[in-house]
């Protein structure tokens, strides 16, 4: 089945500074990765997702990449705010499969 | 209020007995989803189901079923032979399997 490595586990940056979180994959039929979002004690919500047919995909401050040939795929969140603070969690999968997800990384942006 | 509801949010069990959360979504998506969430473990999957009737295995099915009467509703049962049930569950659905999965609150089951 599919498998999903996430890195880092943790990351602090400053307020202001960029953040990467980088994702790799096994099944290369997998053609949908989406990112979430958990902040301490919510649910996990969708905040920006890629199609196999697409390279890149940016929204506002946000923006993911992905790398078919390599099987990785990264989130991308420039000018952070404290507000960014919280668990992200990268995913894979494709039709006929449930979404396939990664350990997560915490983030934590200093004022 | 459209979305997918988790109840109860907290559930307290003894040891040996058998607990079923429940899960109802108004969003008429074909496709529902049980995750566990352990502190550092991420988001694994128990079972997940496409269509009313049917449902797969996840990669940490052993100690739980489920059962998929109607389409709104995917109820998870954890057994007694669950041996470490304490966890947050999350229930998700979406339109079909590969497409922008939509998450319930969760409920945090603690067994003594």
């Amino acid at each position: 089945g599919e498998n999903v490595e996430q890195h880092p586990s943790t990351l602090s940056v400053q307020e202001g500074d960029s953040a990467v979180i980088k994702c790799t994959y096994s099944d290369s039929a997998s053609n949908y990765f989406p990112w979430y979002k958990q902040e301490l004690g919510k649910r996990p919500q969708l905040i920006i997702d890629i199609r196999s047919n697409v390279g890149e995909k940016k929204d506002q401050r946000i923006a993911v990449t992905l790398n078919k040939t390599a099987k990785h795929f990264s989130l991308h969140i420039t000018e952070t705010q404290p507000e960014d603070s919280a668990v992200y969690f990268c995913a894979a999968s494709r039709g006929g499969y449930a979404l396939n997800f990664g350990k997560g990384t915490s983030l934590l942006v200093t004022p | 209020d459209g979305g997918i509801t988790q109840s109860p949010k907290y559930l307290f069990r003894k040891e040996g007995q058998n607990v079923t959360l429940s899960c109802e979504q108004n969003l008429n998506h074909d496709a529902m989803y049980w995750y566990r969430q352990d502190p550092g473990q991420g988001l694994r999957l128990i079972y997940y189901s496409q269509i009313v009737n049917d449902f797969q295995k996840g990669d940490i099915a052993e100690g739980y079923s489920v059962s998929r009467e109607k389409k709104e509703s995917f109820p998870l049962t954890v057994t007694s032979a669950q041996k470490n049930p304490t966890a947050f569950y999350l229930c998700a659905s979406s339109q079909f399997t590969g497409t922008e999965a939509f998450f319930g609150q969760g409920t945090r089951l603690t067994v003594v």
